[in-house]
């Protein structure tokens, strides 16, 4: 049972189209996290936040931007998508705390042609 | 360079077998977790040590972090196809969370 969900799980876009993923908890949670996967890679974090009107960029360079008007959302933006951005794209949240235990969405697959 | 290495990066082995898959690195950890990720799934969090030296057991799975907080090792018993999946480790530093590339795990029936 998945307290935060995550669409579209799978898109397929052509160059130069805009997307959102888009990200939601219903945890009440503080901070959230977006994550880019790549097989045989390590989780690179390209944003977070740890709060309303908070947001920052990850230790992994990022075209693509975020949004947090509300606790439980936590949109991802790229204004014109490349094959470059293929990949997938894995929302978490946790509490605030001296442990950091995430939660995480099942994943955006995004393929860019 | 990647902050956590982990190994072996794949594993295939029959049900019943015994494992171990490794989190290794040059950083000293506050804590650090261990993910098991399932096909079309988000990683879902198995255990969290805090204490060098510190061992947990979840049922069949026993969790090891080293004495020095750098490393931990994670030994299945007795391995069921119910067990496949990646598993990935991570390593926290105050608030700065970094995971390894992870073990892909195949147990075939």
């Amino acid at each position: 049972e998945a307290d935060i969900y995550q669409t579209p799980r799978y898109l397929v876009i052509g160059t130069g189209k805009k997307i959102t993923l888009e990200c939601s908890q219903t945890m009440g949670h503080d901070k959230m996290y977006w994550y880019q996967q790549d097989p045989g890679m390590e989780l690179h974090l390209i944003h977070y936040s740890y709060g309303v009107n908070s947001t920052e960029k990850g230790d992994l360079s990022s075209e693509s931007t975020v949004s947090r008007i509300r606790t439980e959302h936590f949109p991802l933006t790229l204004e014109s998508a490349r094959p470059s951005h293929t990949s997938q794209y894995l929302c978490a949240s946790s509490e605030w705390g001296m442990v950091n235990v995430l939660t995480f969405g099942a994943g955006s697959r995004l393929t860019v042609l | 360079t990647q902050l956590l290495e982990q190994s072996p990066q794949f594993l295939s082995i029959q049900e019943g077998e015994n494992l171990t898959v490794y989190c290794n690195s040059s950083s000293v950890f506050s804590s650090l977790q261990w993910y098991r990720q399932e096909p079309g799934e988000g990683p879902v969090l198995l255990v969290t040590v805090v204490t060098g030296g510190e061992v947990k057991k979840l049922k069949r799975l026993t969790f090891q972090f080293g004495d020095a907080r750098k490393d931990s090792s994670l030994h299945i018993t007795a391995a069921q196809p119910g067990d496949t999946g990646l598993y990935l480790c991570a390593g926290v530093v105050m608030d700065d969370m970094r995971f390894g590339a992870g073990t892909r795990l195949t147990v075939k029936p």
